[in-house]
């Protein structure tokens, strides 16, 4: 009975290059969230996805970044041109519903993206 | 805009004792309220989840109460143990799809 799974746990990439962090949700859950931790703060909302489709975005920062969760496989964060700025720990957490009784958010281990 | 506050920031105890960790929301039109406790470089585990229309959860030695007029949730912690010590948050569901926004926790130490 996994739960959510991501991988890598520890990402190291110099400045200028791509990120990706994989999410996989526990099994039967189709919705997908992604949510950021910087150093020394609090967890930020930057996405929320259910089956090929983003509902809302609205933590995301405008460039660079992305989110998609397709039909199979994982759902896929992207950074693209990392900067400093983006090291943080990223986490993805999964529900088997959005409304309801059935709406508890299970969240993964987490990537810790580095850069240098 | 909804922000979370949560009192005391840090805690430090000896076991055996019962807790009492805070957390208020700003904005009371929320659909549920979750309570984690996050440990050292690692993810985030649920403890509790309280929907809208309810009062209090149970679980164990954890009791969570939602006021959500008054914008306030209270953790109890019973007969705390050396095990609970992690950084303990609250998180309001203010978009109604686990749009959590999260309080900075509080940080719990228990000692032998």
């Amino acid at each position: 009975n996994a739960g959510v799974m991501q991988n890598p746990r520890h990402l190291v990439r110099r400045r200028g290059q791509e990120a990706r962090l994989r999410c996989s949700p526990v099994k039967g859950h189709s919705h997908v969230y992604w949510y950021r931790q910087l150093p020394e703060e609090g967890l930020k909302f930057m996405v929320y996805l259910q089956k090929e489709n983003i509902i809302d975005e609205s933590g995301m920062p405008k460039e660079r970044f992305s989110a998609e969760f397709p039909k199979e496989g994982p759902s896929i964060l992207r950074i693209q041109q990392v900067v400093r700025g983006d090291s943080a720990a990223y986490f993805c957490a999964s529900s088997p519903s959005a409304q309801g009784a059935d709406t508890e958010a299970f969240f993964g281990q987490g990537t810790r993206l580095t850069v240098v | 805009k909804q922000e979370v506050t949560q009192i005391p920031a840090a805690l430090s105890v000896p076991e055996g004792e019962n807790l009492v960790l805070n957390c208020s929301f700003t904005d009371s039109a929320i659909y549920n309220l979750q309570w984690f406790r996050q440990d050292p470089g690692k993810g985030l585990t649920s403890l509790l989840l309280i929907q809208s229309s309810q009062r209090e959860q149970t679980s164990g030695r954890l009791n969570a109460s939602l006021d959500k007029s008054s914008g306030r949730s209270t953790l109890y912690i019973a007969a705390s143990q050396p095990g609970d010590s992690a950084t303990y948050l609250c998180a309001p569901d203010s978009g109604g799809y686990n749009k959590l926004i999260f309080g900075a926790g509080t940080r719990l130490a228990v000692h032998p």
